[in-house]
């Protein structure tokens, strides 16, 4: 069965680190994989998809991630943090035009001062 | 261009009373998707509709209906509230003809409380 997997319901790094959150899925067939940001009391921002093509996507507010099809994963880091990207963060993967899309848990990110 | 209403944004009922929430997608969306968000169980989906048909259906109890109208714009129904379902019921719009390409767009979310 398909699924996503994210390692880390909560991650806590300084402001100025670098931002490391982690998504592995499973899938007999090739994936489309989204992250997704949520901050509070609002609803989900895309924040960048994997389809086809270039493995290295780049998305908004400078977070980037790689789809590594031999490590079943989309990891999305961030080379330097803001204490604007505390926000929770979710993994997500389908399989067809036509498939619902399967959510992670979730990743609280926290950025200590 | 507008993005994704939901009204209202609160709500408090009572056990086994019913609920109806309501959802307007972008102009020209015709693909509608429910997530229920909780704390232990995280974003979970109950339903999408394209073109005012149930295309994909999450494990919900049928006490979870919704529909589809005309114009895109969909409707979710909770019948004989529990204290389970207190939770941030979450709409989504997507251009594409499906869930699985493109984007979805969400709402705000209307916070629902079963006392």
């Amino acid at each position: 069965a398909q699924s996503v997997t994210q390692l880390g319901s909560h991650v806590s790094v300084s402001e100025g680190a670098l931002v490391l959150l982690r998504c592995n899925y499973s899938s007999s067939v090739p994936p489309y994989l989204f992250w997704y940001v949520q901050y509070p009391n609002q609803g989900l921002q895309l924040l960048l998809k994997y389809t086809t093509g270039a493995t290295l996507v780049k998305g908004i507010n400078g977070f980037e991630a790689e789809f590594k099809k031999s490590e079943t994963s989309f990891h999305l880091t961030k080379p330097s943090a803001h204490m604007s990207d505390a926000a929770e963060y979710f993994c997500a993967v389908s399989f067809s035009s036509a498939s619902k899309i399967i959510f992670g848990s979730g990743t609280r990110l926290s950025i200590r001062p | 261009k507008a993005g994704v209403t939901q009204t209202p944004r609160y709500l408090i009922k009572t056990r086994g009373q019913q609920v109806t929430l309501s959802c307007s997608p972008i102009s020209g969306h015709r693909s509608v998707s429910w997530y229920q968000q909780t704390p232990g169980q995280g974003l979970q989906f109950l339903f999408e509709y394209f073109s005012e048909t149930q295309r994909n259906k999450g494990n919900f109890p049928g006490r979870f209906s919704g529909r589809q109208f005309s114009n895109s714009r969909s409707e979710m129904n909770v019948s004989t509230l529990e204290l389970g379902d207190s939770a941030l019921y979450l709409c989504a719009s997507s251009l594409a003809g499906g869930t699985g390409v493109g984007e979805q767009f969400f709402g705000p979310g209307t916070r629902l409380t079963v006392l």
